[in-house]
């Protein structure tokens, strides 16, 4: 069985240019999470979706971010324009139920210059 | 609020000796318990997790944690380290009335021939 599949791995980009990040998640799976990894740091949550319905989206810088799971199954990560401080890991996950064990895609890390 | 504390930020162990990494945890109710492993460059892979019942869990790469709720603390534990064991462990928990899972910082663990 296939595991969350994120792509890209590695996008360079300069300060105030647009990106994507776009996931998979495993087959079956409901709820999907998108996080963000600072170096040496746990993921923390941005948003998390059960089907296509964002039900938690408050740790989502809003005026910058924004996502997307328009048919319920992959998603997609935007952000515009982008800092300097938004390199990091951003790692995607998703699980079966509400609650239920998350299971992690390889992440994308995301470098502005 | 909940927090999970990882108090080891780095640990260096021999190949073949024991490791045991520290987890605690501060809230209220029954928490769910996770250890995750992240190797450089990829994603979380799941090791074990808690629910309920037996309080010793046995995961995967012969890792087991042990949950002592009179302690707050879910400790990772391994006989013997391969070379292969060297990467970053994420303690985590999540909350069962919002489904959020909260991650400690990370230990990273160098093995030593």
């Amino acid at each position: 069985e296939a595991g969350v599949v994120q792509s890209p791995r590695y996008k360079i980009i300069e300060k105030k240019q647009p990106v994507a990040f776009w996931c998979n998640p495993i087959s079956g799976h409901n709820t999907l999470y998108w996080y963000l990894q600072n170096l040496g740091q746990g993921p923390e949550l941005l948003i998390r979706y059960e089907n296509e319905e964002a039900v938690d989206d408050s740790q989502l810088p809003k005026d910058r971010f924004s996502a997307e799971r328009l048919k319920g199954v992959d998603s997609t990560l935007k952000i515009q324009p982008a800092e300097l401080g938004d390199s990091a890991v951003y790692l995607c996950a998703s699980s079966l139920v509400p609650g239920g064990t998350q299971y992690f895609g390889p992440g994308t890390r995301l470098t502005v210059l | 609020a909940q927090s999970v504390t990882q108090p080891d930020i780095h640990i260096t162990v021999s190949e073949g000796a024991s490791l045991e990494l520290r987890c605690n945890y501060s809230y209220g109710a029954t928490p769910y318990l996770f250890w995750y492993v992240q190797s450089p460059g990829q994603g979380l892979q799941l090791l074990l997790k808690y629910f309920s019942g037996d309080t010793l869990v046995q995961g995967i790469k012969g890792f087991e944690a042990e949950f002592k709720r009179s302690q707050s603390s879910f400790n990772l534990r391994k006989p013997s380290v391969h070379w292969s064991d060297a990467a970053e462990y994420f303690c985590a928990v999540i909350r069962s009335n919002d489904y959020k899972l909260s991650f400690g910082a990370g230990t990273t663990v160098t093995v030593r021939a």
